[in-house]
């Protein structure tokens, strides 16, 4: 099967530590992407990479951190600077590089904070 | 003038009606507006796209209508379901960063 898939399906983040997403797809896509997603609000970009080994912020990066060593993968790090993790998140991924392609989203990750 | 307004935030629809999304943009360098549908604690899925070369498209009960100097677009769900109970998103994007702008979203409640 192909898709992307992110993991775990929950994650529980206590004070002070820094937790890490993990997202892959199978799809060969070149471009993955990260969004956060709060109640009554919409999908709001954390970090994107068009290619491997590069990647830019998106309009909330602050207090994330991303890799893209492999094509494959992009996990997202939450470190202790976000102040309000808890939210669902998700993992989406593309065809192109820089086009108004259409993007494929994974199942999701909740962070809950202890 | 990144952003793109969605309304109304909630919607309640009988079963057989026409449910009707409307979202609003002002960045003319848009040029691919896709909806999503999201069930709860499930990830977005393509719904309809369209391009604005098009005033309307159309696939089964869902259609998407474009009006590009208005700068607006909206999705109409014909013979709603009960099945169709979701949130739906509407986005735009252009072509040279590839980076989707999303509507806040609105829930759509099919009642039977």
């Amino acid at each position: 099967d192909g898709g992307i898939t992110q993991s775990p399906k929950y994650l529980f983040r206590k004070e002070g530590q820094n937790v890490t997403l993990s997202c892959e797809q199978n799809l060969n896509h070149d471009a993955m992407y990260w969004y956060r997603q709060d109640p009554g609000q919409g999908l709001r970009l954390i970090y994107y990479s068009q290619i491997v080994n590069d990647f830019q912020k998106g309009d909330i990066a602050e207090g994330y951190s991303v890799s893209r060593e492999k094509k494959e993968s992009f996990p997202l790090t939450v470190t202790s600077a976000q102040k309000n993790p808890t939210a669902f998140y998700l993992c989406a991924s593309s065809m192109a590089r820089g086009g108004s392609e259409t993007q494929y989203f994974g199942p999701g990750t909740r962070l809950l904070v202890l | 003038q990144q952003q793109v307004k969605q309304s109304p935030q909630s919607l309640i629809v009988q079963k057989g009606g026409i449910s009707i999304i409307n979202c609003a943009y002002e960045n003319t360098a848009f040029d691919y507006f896709p909806w999503y549908q999201q069930f709860p604690g499930k990830g977005p899925a393509l719904l309809i796209a369209i391009r604005p070369d098009v005033s309307e498209k159309k696939e089964g009960r869902f259609t998407i209508s474009f009006n590009k100097s208005a700068k607006q677009f909206s999705l109409h769900i014909m013979d709603s379901q009960p099945g169709d109970s979701a949130t739906y998103f509407c986005a735009a994007s252009s072509g040279n960063t590839g980076k989707l702008i999303f509507g806040q979203g609105t829930t759509l409640q099919v009642k039977p």
